[in-house]
């Protein structure tokens, strides 16, 4: 693994299923984001977790929850998938420190019908 | 409320140059980043600015007024591999980053 993976690349799922999109950074960061990205809007953030054991509430979170049991994996569930949460799901990580800039994961495309 | 502005769409031709402007108005200030975003793909890191001036990095610069809310990219000797979208971020008083929509740049031969 070299940065951040993330899983399924892509995904339709029926409204009302339940999803685990996951999240894998071996940069040994503390801090790691998940945010979606729809057509015309700027990136949201969904939930972060600035190190191993906490989680934090970002600005578009109804809908998912998130755990951070270790450093390197921070999955993002669905519990009940709706229409209006068909978007691009980025996971990202930073080292957490001033400066530092974000690393993002290559993406989750998911259409939910 | 947090708001990022940036133009949705610019058109430059090969070899010139461009500006890309970004006004925010957010809560707290902690830092305002650059990323390059191809089509289908993730955002890369493009520049940090924390302090007012200018930095610059290759054919790339970035400046930043704190007191205007202001930020620019400046691309030069521009490329069609400059093709892409541009997102301005800024990180807030809850060390949060808030991104503006993106501007698309599209590069003419």
């Amino acid at each position: 693994i070299a940065g951040i993976t993330q899983a399924p690349t892509s995904q339709i799922l029926a409204a009302g299923r339940r999803m685990t999109l996951r999240c894998t950074q071996d940069m040994r960061h503390n801090a790691m984001y998940w945010y979606r990205q729809d057509l015309g809007l700027g990136l949201r953030l969904i939930h972060y977790s600035n190190t191993a054991g906490t989680t934090g509430k970002g600005e578009v979170p109804d809908g998912y929850s998130v755990s951070r049991a270790n450093t390197d994996d921070f999955p993002l569930t669905l519990a009940s998938a709706v229409p209006s949460q068909t978007s691009v799901y980025f996971c990202a990580s930073s080292d957490g420190t001033g400066g530092d800039e974000q690393f993002f994961g290559p993406g989750t495309r998911l259409t939910v019908l | 409320g947090q708001n990022i502005d940036q133009p949705t769409e610019m058109t430059a031709t090969e070899g010139a140059i461009v500006q890309i402007n970004c006004t925010y108005q957010t809560s707290g200030f902690n830092g305002l980043f650059w990323y390059q975003q191809h089509a289908g793909e993730a955002p890369t890191f493009l520049s940090y600015n924390v302090l007012d001036g200018l930095e610059e990095k290759g054919r790339f610069s970035s400046f930043l007024s704190r007191s205007k809310g202001y930020s620019y990219l400046l691309l030069k000797e521009l490329q069609m591999k400059d093709s892409a979208s541009y997102l301005c971020a800024v990180r807030d008083s809850n060390y949060q980053l808030i991104w503006g929509a993106g501007t698309k740049l599209i590069i003419k031969p």
